[in-house]
C-alpha cells in the first residue's frame, strides 16, 4: 500500500539535545512538506521540497533543519535552537493537489 | 483579516442533524479549496475539494463562492462518527507551498 511513514509517533528529548523525524513516502511525490501542529493553532508551514537536492523555508524554519536526498524521503531535525519544540509534528507529499498526510510524531522536550 | 478564516465551533449537534460550516479567505486570487477532517491526535484527511460548481459526496455538500469570498460544507443525517475538527485549506496561485489552513471548526454529533 502506498502511503507517507513517519517515525517515531512519540519521543522525549531534553532540552539542548537534537532529534530527527523520519518521513518517508512511496507515492511518488515530487513535493513534500513538513508542517507543525500545537494546540488551538492551525498548522503552519516549516520547511518545503519541490524536488530532490532542493528545499524551501516556510513560515517557521527556525531551529529546524531538513535535508532531500532521496525523493522518498525528508527528515526532519529539530535543533536545541528552537524554543518551543514540544508539538506535533506532521510530514505531507502531494503529486498533483490534495496532501496525504504522514500519521505524525509527537515530540516532548522535558 | 486572516487569510482563512473559520468559526472555531464547538458545533454540538444531535444525530440526524444537518449542519454547516463556513470559511472565508481573504486573497481574491485563490484558486483551490479543500476541507480536511481531523480526528482528535490524529492527522488530517481530506475530506473534499470545493470546486466552482459545487460538490456533493453522499451527506457531504461543498460551495464556493467566490463573490463574498467564502466556502462552505454542508453535513447531512449526522453521524457519531461525523465528530471531528473541519480544516479549510485555501491554495493561493503561485508555488505549491502557498497553501493556507484555517484553524479549524470543532463538530460534536451526540446521541
Amino acid at each position: 500500500d502506498g502511503g507517507i511513514t513517519q517515525s517515531p509517533k512519540y519521543l522525549f528529548r531534553k532540552e539542548g539535545q537534537n532529534v530527527t523525524l523520519s518521513c518517508e513516502q512511496n507515492l511518488n511525490h515530487d513535493a513534500m512538506y513538513w508542517y507543525r501542529q500545537d494546540p488551538g493553532q492551525g498548522l503552519r508551514l516549516i520547511y518545503y521540497s519541490q524536488i530532490v537536492n532542493d528545499f524551501q523555508k516556510g513560515d517557521i524554519a527556525e531551529g529546524y533543519s531538513v535535508s532531500r536526498e532521496k525523493k522518498e524521503s525528508f527528515p526532519l531535525t529539530v535543533t536545541s535552537a528552537q524554543k518551543n519544540p514540544t508539538a506535533f509534528y506532521l510530514c505531507a507529499s502531494t503529486g498533483t493537489g490534495e496532501l496525504f498526510f504522514g500519521e505524525g510524531s509527537r515530540l516532548t522536550v522535558l | 483579516r486572516k487569510e482563512v478564516e473559520q468559526d472555531p465551533g464547538p458545533f454540538n449537534v444531535p444525530e440526524g442533524a444537518t449542519v454547516a460550516f463556513n470559511c472565508t479567505y481573504s486573497n481574491s486570487a485563490s484558486q483551490s479549496f479543500f476541507w480536511y477532517r481531523q480526528d482528535c491526535r490524529k492527522e488530517p484527511k481530506l475530506l473534499m475539494s470545493v470546486y466552482s460548481s459545487g460538490n456533493e459526496d453522499g451527506r457531504f455538500t461543498a460551495q464556493l463562492n467566490r463573490a463574498s469570498q467564502y466556502i462552505s460544507l454542508l453535513i447531512r443525517d449526522s453521524k457519531l462518527s461525523d465528530s471531528a475538527t473541519y480544516l479549510c485549506v485555501v491554495n493561493n496561485p503561485g508555488n505549491n507551498r502557498k497553501l493556507i489552513w484555517g484553524l479549524g471548526t470543532s463538530l460534536a454529533v451526540n446521541p
